[in-house]
């Protein structure tokens, strides 16, 4: 039982290449979530899917996009990615009956 | 939207004191409050939550106290471990619907001095 397993765990780009973060979980839940966290700032939501197929915008989604390939899988997209989105990226799940985040290792992302 | 402020932003005290991080919200709606503690290069990983049907939740030597009235509740950490050095994390979930749309608090780096 591995959790949240997100890939790549590091990641540098030049500012307009494009990306494609990948998330799964093998905890049978419904809901995931990305994160990005920026120094000072703490984790802030980029978008979320409530269930398989369904999907929407958080805190700061611009710049990004994502897609719910089944219910194990949530990617995220960085169709041309600038400075501004240097940052480490969480991928997240939760059980809809039970509250708590469960959180995957991270993608530290550096966009030069 | 929902707004969490976090206070300290660092706090540095002795093994064996007390730790005590508040937070303060906005969105009334509110009705989730986690407590993450992320180690240095490692993941968010919840140590105590609280929902608003109760005022305090105790865990060992963590407790959590909420106040809907005054829209803040705080992390109270007893007989602190250098172990328990790490960056914590308050938050709320946006509008009280959702429990995995939080809106975080900034942070406060806890030091724990031998």
């Amino acid at each position: 039982n591995a959790g949240v397993t997100q890939t790549p765990k590091f990641q540098v780009l030049k500012t307009g290449q494009s990306m494609t973060l990948q998330c799964a979980q093998d905890m049978n839940h419904n809901s995931m979530y990305w994160y990005r966290q920026d120094p000072g700032m703490g984790l802030r939501l980029i978008y979320y899917s409530a269930s398989e197929g369904t999907t929407d915008k958080g805190e700061v989604p611009n710049g990004y996009n994502v897609s719910r390939l089944n219910k194990r899988e949530f990617s995220l997209r960085l169709e041309s990615a600038a400075p501004s989105q240097t940052s480490v990226y969480f991928c997240a799940s939760r059980d809809p009956s039970a509250p708590p985040l469960h959180f995957g290792n991270g993608t530290r992302l550096t966009v030069t | 939207g929902e707004n969490v402020e976090q206070h300290p932003s660092t706090l540095s005290v002795q093994e064996g004191d007390s730790a005590v991080i508040k937070c303060t919200y906005s969105d009334s709606a509110s009705n989730y409050f986690p407590w993450y503690k992320q180690e240095l290069g490692k993941r968010p990983q919840l140590i105590i939550d609280i929902r608003s049907n109760v005022g305090e939740k105790k865990d060992q030597r963590i407790a959590v106290t909420l106040n809907k009235t005054a829209k803040h509740f705080s992390l109270h950490i007893t007989e602190t471990q250098p172990e328990d050095s790490a960056v914590y994390f308050c938050a709320a979930n946006a509008g009280g619907t959702s429990y995995g749309k939080l809106t975080f608090g900034q942070g406060t780096i806890l030091t724990v001095h031998p």
